[in-house]
This record gives structure tokens, C-alpha cells and sequence, in this order.
């Protein structure tokens, strides 16, 4: 079974201030997906950014990026430019579409909880 | 696109109702979950569905729950009687091609 940890029950940052959410995974897959979804204090699960594992190239969206390290299944995500509204717990989940009945299950990781302060 | 639909935002019922959560994924997606999260045991799937036929339900916790998905656009979580232990923040999610699952707001149901 796979399993996602974050190591980083929580953190905080400084407004407009960089930031560095680990992830790491256990799969024998090679085939799979990586996803972070942020849940700010409203509870609503939100997209910020999946990662193909076949792509070699880093996933980018507006001020979040990830370094993605297949070998050391490492999986980090970057808030640049960090601003109040990414206050938030940010999950870690894995797919791996290739395993049967479970192939649609995402597994999450405990989360991280991150404060921006002004 | 309205993205995934789910009433009641919030729930607060006693000890032995019947609790009904509602879902109506989003346009297109033929798949869809239901989760709990509690900060005990975090998310948690407890069913999913494709093209309406559950396929996994083990995430299930006992009898007292059931899932339905009559049609495309609508599905029901229920809990029957409800207990304190059911107290969660219920997530509805959907999908279509590719992997990403898109989220409801989530139902928060307290039983007290």
C-alpha cells in the first residue's frame, strides 16, 4: 500500500515571504499522480497543483511550484510571494490509477498546517 | 461550472435520527466519492461510485451508513441512527477523464 507523510505538522511564514512544504511517498509504482490540495479555515478542499510522475518537468501554477525528485519520492511544494489568504492545512495526496479496484482512491498525507503572518 | 454541490453546509441533529447528505457532482464527471474527515483519522473514503454503480464501499464504516447515486447528477450519504461518533465534516467529490478530483464545500454534521 502507499503511503504519503508530511513531516510538517505545522509551519509559518512571513507575508511576502517563501515557503517550503515537504511531502514524501512509498510506491513501487511507476506510473502514478501527486496532487496538493489546500483546505483554508472554510473546510473546502481546493486544487493547487498535480504533478504527473512520467513529467519530468516541475509542475508551476501562479506563485506555487513543486520539486518533484522521483528517485528520493520527494514531493515539495514552494509558496512564493506567500500572502495572507495561503493560510491554510496543505495535503499531500498520491494516485496510482494502475492499482484495480483501488486505482481512484487518492491517499493523503496528515497534513501541514501553515500560518502566514503579516 | 458550479463545481460540486452539497447540502446541507451544516448539520446538528440528536442522537438516533436519520441524517440524509446530498451531493450533486459536477456536469460531466462519472465518478464520484464520498469521504469524512475527523482529526482523528483525517480524510477518509468511505464509497465510491462510476457511472452511478458503487465500486468499492469498504471505506464504509458499519451498516448504519448507506450511499445511493440514482442518476448522474445527484447522490445521498445516509446515516441511520445517527451517533456522536458520526460527527464530521462529510466531502463529496467528482471526477471525469484524468485524475483530479474536485471537492464540495463539504457538509459539517454534529450529533449531539
Amino acid at each position: 500500500a502507499q503511503t504519503v507523510t508530511q513531516s510538517q505538522p505545522e509551519m509559518s511564514v512571513q507575508e511576502a515571504e517563501t515557503v517550503t512544504l515537504s511531502c514524501t511517498y512509498d510506491t513501487s509504482e511507476n506510473n502514478y499522480y501527486l496532487f496538493w490540495y489546500k483546505q483554508p479555515p472554510s473546510r473546502q478542499m481546493i486544487l493547487v497543483i498535480r504533478q504527473e510522475a512520467y513529467k519530468q518537468q516541475n509542475a508551476t501554477e501562479n506563485r506555487f511550484s513543486v520539486n518533484f525528485q522521483k528517485a528520493a519520492k520527494s514531493f515539495s511544494l514552494k509558496i512564493s510571494d506567500s500572502q495572507l489568504g495561503d493560510t491554510a492545512m496543505y495535503f499531500c495526496a498520491f494516485l496510482n490509477p494502475d492499482s484495480g479496484a483501488g486505482s481512484y482512491q487518492l491517499t493523503f498525507g496528515k497534513g501541514t498546517k501553515l500560518s502566514v503572518i503579516p | 461550472d458550479a463545481g460540486v454541490i452539497q447540502s446541507p453546509r451544516h448539520e446538528v441533529t440528536e442522537m438516533g435520527q436519520e441524517v440524509t447528505l446530498r451531493c450533486k457532482p459536477i456536469s460531466g464527471h462519472d465518478y464520484l466519492f464520498w469521504y469524512r474527515q475527523t482529526m482523528m483519522r483525517g480524510l477518509e473514503l468511505l464509497i465510491y461510485f462510476n457511472n452511478n454503480v458503487p465500486i468499492d464501499d469498504s471505506g464504509m464504516p458499519e451498516d448504519r451508513f448507506s450511499a445511493k447515486m440514482p442518476n448522474a447528477s445527484f447522490s445521498t450519504l445516509k446515516i441511520q441512527p445517527s451517533e456522536p461518533r458520526d460527527s464530521a465534516v462529510y466531502f463529496c467529490a467528482s471526477r471525469a477523464l484524468g485524475e483530479t478530483q474536485y471537492f464540495g464545500p463539504g457538509t459539517r454534521l454534529l450529533v449531539l
